[in-house]
């Protein structure tokens, strides 16, 4: 799996878009960009993935560059209860295969 | 539908002592996961099972970690002897099989374990 670098902290203000980034620059062809947030003491909790379009579902939107390089999560109206570790992965499509975690980006959202 | 359910939600035991963890996946999905959160780091992966078939343990400690899956459902995974260095969280996960869909993989709260 490709290697993905993060900030390793973000702060926003609630009520805020939350835009995350993520460089992929050695993302494959065949390899998704998937983000996963865990609250502290859970587990990790799937968001979205993507792996040329822009995608958005209830949650969030994500941001994938033409060269497909670097990518952005956005939580548009971010809550306290967004305070998590957002982890950018890539993956090989059409398959199970494991999840490669790097350490994320811990966003902390204030009043 | 029911999560990814794991028991117990913490351990304390002394070094060189056994401990299981056990892990019951959603309904429906065949592959699991179990993965190891050292604090202050990423989920890293143990051990993945299609079905109850080993798919990766390349990274599992096999003189002291062992996991099975018997008849496809629920997981166990024990550490015998347990060291320090094994505190960590213990996080299974699952997901439906290869062509069932998307891959999304699905998390348990984790089994917090702390070795003294």
């Amino acid at each position: 799996d490709a290697k993905t670098t993060q900030p390793p902290s973000m702060d926003c203000a609630e009520g805020r878009a939350a835009n995350l980034p993520c460089n992929h620059s050695t993302i494959s062809g065949n390899e998704y960009v998937y983000w996963y947030r865990q609250i502290h003491s859970q587990g990790p909790q799937y968001i979205i993935h993507g792996l040329k379009n822009n995608e958005t579902n209830e949650m969030a939107s994500l941001i994938i560059t033409e060269d497909r390089k670097s990518s952005t999560l956005i939580l548009p109206h971010a809550t306290l209860r967004d305070t998590a570790v957002y982890y950018c992965i890539v993956r090989v499509a059409g398959t199970a295969s494991k999840l490669t975690f790097g350490t994320g980006t811990r966003l902390q959202v204030t009043l | 539908e029911a999560g990814v359910a794991q028991s117990p939600r913490y351990k304390i035991i002394e070094k060189r002592q056994s401990v299981a963890f056990w892990c019951n996946p959603i309904s429906g999905h065949a592959t699991l996961y179990w993965y190891q959160q050292i604090l202050g780091q990423g989920p890293k992966l143990l051990i993945q099972f299609q079905n109850n078939g080993v798919v990766d343990d390349s990274q599992l400690p096999k003189d002291r970690f062992s996991a099975e899956r018997l008849k496809g459902v629920d997981s166990t995974l024990k550490i015998q002897p347990a060291k320090l260095e094994d505190s960590a969280v213990y996080l299974c996960a699952s997901s439906l099989a290869p062509g069932q869909g998307t891959y999304e993989q699905y998390f348990g709260p984790g089994t917090r374990l702390t070795v003294t």
